[in-house]
């Protein structure tokens, strides 16, 4: 059974450029959540997701940032127009139900502005 | 706004020793459980341990326990017989509905 699984591992990206980033939930796992770890500092909840419905997103920041989970397929984090401060290591989890008993985290992209 | 306190940035322990690392939240529901993540250089988000909040009784996964105090919101760990592969930041992180709320973390040093 294969765990949360992102890629890319490293994105590099320069300003001005879209990043994308993937995350496939563990298998029966419905619910996904996004979390953004700056450099030095811990995790910071960005948004909660179930199959084709934002369910949280009051952590993503208003503009250039978006969510999806798609009936098939990946969870994507887009990501328009990087600017040097979206540089970070950017985690999704996922939990078979909403919320209280720990998720299950991936290994995380940690995406790279120049 | 929940928040999580983890007041050492840094911590180190001789191997085989004991170690605590703690951790302060501050919550106003009464249902919540209460996380130690591990974070080694791989970056890897570990689960160490979780906390029922209305469970009384301290959880425990082999070397690792808490200390979980409800009427403080106090919630620290303890490694028991520190082991090298200890090494690694750890956090703390409380839920708030469907999210978790971490602190800034603990980074573990362990001296051979």
């Amino acid at each position: 059974n294969a765990g949360v699984m992102q890629n890319p591992r490293h994105l590099v990206r320069r300003r001005g450029q879209e990043a994308r980033l993937r995350c496939s939930p563990m298998k029966g796992h419905s619910h996904v959540y996004w979390y953004r770890q700056l450099p030095e500092e811990g995790l910071k909840f960005m948004v909660y997701l179930q199959k084709e419905n934002i369910i949280d997103e009051s952590g993503m920041p208003k503009e250039r940032f978006s969510a999806e989970f798609p009936k098939e397929g990946p969870s994507i984090l887009r990501i328009q127009q990087v600017v040097r401060g979206d540089s970070a290591a950017y985690f999704c989890a996922s939990s078979p139900v909403a919320g209280n008993y720990g998720y299950t985290f991936g290994s995380g992209t940690r995406l790279t502005v120049v | 706004a929940q928040t999580v306190t983890q007041s050492q940035p840094e911590m180190s322990v001789q191997e085989a020793e004991t170690v605590t690392l703690s951790c302060t939240y501050d919550t106003s529901e009464s249902d919540y459980y209460l996380f130690w993540y591990k974070q080694p250089p791989s970056r890897q988000m570990i689960l160490v341990i979780r906390q029922e909040a209305y469970k009384q009784q301290n959880a425990t996964e082999n070397r690792f326990s808490v200390n979980f105090q409800k009427a403080a919101k106090s919630f620290s760990l303890k490694i028991s017989d520190s082991q090298l592969g200890d090494a690694a930041m750890y956090f703390c992180a409380q839920t708030s509905g469907s999210r978790l709320t971490f602190g800034e973390g603990t980074q573990l040093t362990v001296n051979p």
